[in-house]
């Protein structure tokens, strides 16, 4: 079945240490988003990609990277210069067309700062 | 830069009733699309509706249908026969059409009273 992979589901790590989340999708989607989720603060964009090599910088890039070397895969690394990372993280996917194109979710990832 | 705003952080309604979310967005652009989506307690996001702010008519799905209104920046969500299914957070999403960037409100979370 195609959908969206996130891994891991649950995560601890100490303050002071990156951390990278995954995201594999088998959907032959282009266009891939990461976004975080607080209680009251909605889901936040923290990066997005529409093409392999390409991403684009959300409104609460500071301290989290991306990378997309393949189609398939858009892993976040939470770095330490994230102030406040502990978090629900939520990836998401959608084709590129003239239409009013829906994200598909993830299961999300959750990440404790211990 | 794009905005969505929710205002009503909790709504209740009775079983059967009908409620109406409201959401109000600022864009400079013309042409966009947007959603609702429905996160339950599993935290799975699904789409509800979606609309294309090219077309005059609003959008309908069996028990939910938007009234948008172009000119005054505002996408409302009615939920007619609610049903103890519906109860679940709803979340207003904006696409830009020129760069596929996409950003949600701070969400709605909808109680449904037996």
């Amino acid at each position: 079945d195609g959908g969206i992979t996130q891994s891991p589901k649950y995560l601890f790590r100490k303050e002071g240490q990156n951390v990278t989340l995954s995201c594999e999708q088998n959907l032959n989607h282009d266009a891939m988003y990461w976004y975080r989720q607080d209680p009251g603060q909605g889901l936040r964009l923290i990066y997005y990609s529409q093409i392999v090599n390409d991403f684009q910088k959300g409104d609460i890039a500071e301290g989290y990277s991306v990378s997309r070397e393949k189609k398939e895969s858009f892993p976040l690394t939470v770095t330490s210069a994230q102030k406040n990372p502990t978090a629900f993280y939520l990836c998401a996917s959608s084709i590129i067309s003239s239409g009013a194109n829906v994200l598909t979710f993830g299961a999300g990832s959750r990440l404790t700062v211990l | 830069a794009q905005t969505v705003t929710q205002s009503q952080p909790e709504m209740s309604v009775q079983e059967a009733e009908t409620v109406t979310l409201s959401c109000t967005y600022d864009t400079s652009e013309s042409d966009y699309y947007l959603f609702w989506y429905k996160q339950p307690p599993s935290r799975q996001m699904i789409l509800v509706i979606r609309q294309e702010a090219y077309k005059q008519q609003n959008a309908t799905e069996n028990r939910f249908s938007v009234n948008f209104q172009k000119a005054a920046k505002s996408f409302s969500l009615k939920i007619s026969d609610s049903q103890l299914g519906d109860a679940a957070m709803y979340f207003c999403a904006y696409r830009s059409y020129r760069d596929d960037k996409i950003i949600f409100g701070k969400g709605t979370r909808l109680h449904i009273l037996p």
